[in-house]
């Protein structure tokens, strides 16, 4: 079965500090996406960045870059300079076998202190 | 700006009446999702579309139907609303044929039922 843990409920961070969320995910497919989502307080959600499991280099989106480890099946993402409007819910989510379907995590909830 | 309205934005119905969520999209994308979000959950899958009149289920299906009689529509119906179907509803869209592309989704639906 596929799915995706997030660890972290909560996390804080200082502003223009970087700050890592954490993302483990299980697959037995060889071929596999992850994706990254913000949710602000408003609720819509907004996608940041995507890593295939055939990238060679981890992937990098402005202040935005994921940690891929493979072997350790994780994907955290490194949010850098964090700014005050990075607050929100962050979502990792992996690619599932059923239509393209997206299996998420629960959520880490990121606030940015001035 | 991905093109995605979903109507009524708030609905407050009663337990037992049916209910029907709309998605709009503008441009033509042919796979459309339907997610619910639940405190502790993470977003699950209702169901998805791969084209007109072509849908399967997700993993929290039972109790919702759908319909997809025009590319740019893609309907969920709740048949008998019950309270554990209290949520918020989200459309997604996949602008691409390959599954690795990332989804976008609509503003949320936020549906209380007493």
């Amino acid at each position: 079965a596929q799915k995706i843990t997030q660890t972290q409920p909560g996390m804080f961070v200082q502003e223009k500090e970087a700050v890592t969320l954490d993302c483990t995910y299980d697959t037995s497919d060889p071929s596999y996406g992850l994706f990254w989502y913000k949710q602000p307080s408003s609720g819509e959600m907004i996608f940041l960045i995507y890593q295939g499991s055939y990238d060679q280099q981890n992937a990098t989106e402005g202040r935005y870059s994921l940690n891929f480890q493979k072997a350790r099946k994780s994907a955290n993402l490194v949010i850098s300079a964090s700014q005050l409007g990075d607050s929100a819910m962050y979502f990792c989510a992996m690619r599932g076998n059923q239509g393209g379907k997206l299996i998420f995590g629960q959520g880490t909830e990121l606030s940015v202190k001035p | 700006d991905a093109g995605i309205t979903q109507s009524p934005r708030h609905k407050v119905t009663e337990t037992g009446t049916p209910v029907t969520l709309r998605c709009h999209q503008t441009e033509n994308h042919r796979y459309m999702y339907w997610y619910r979000q639940d405190p502790g959950h993470g977003l699950r899958l209702i169901h998805y579309s791969y084209g007109v009149k072509d849908t399967d289920k997700g993993e929290v299906s039972d109790g919702y139907s759908v319909s997809r009689s025009k590319t740019e529509d893609f309907l969920l119906t709740l048949e008998s609303a019950t309270s554990s179907q209290t949520s918020v509803y989200f459309c997604a869209i996949r602008q691409g044929p390959n599954s690795n592309q990332p989804q976008h989704f609509g503003d949320g639906t936020r549906l209380s039922i007493l």
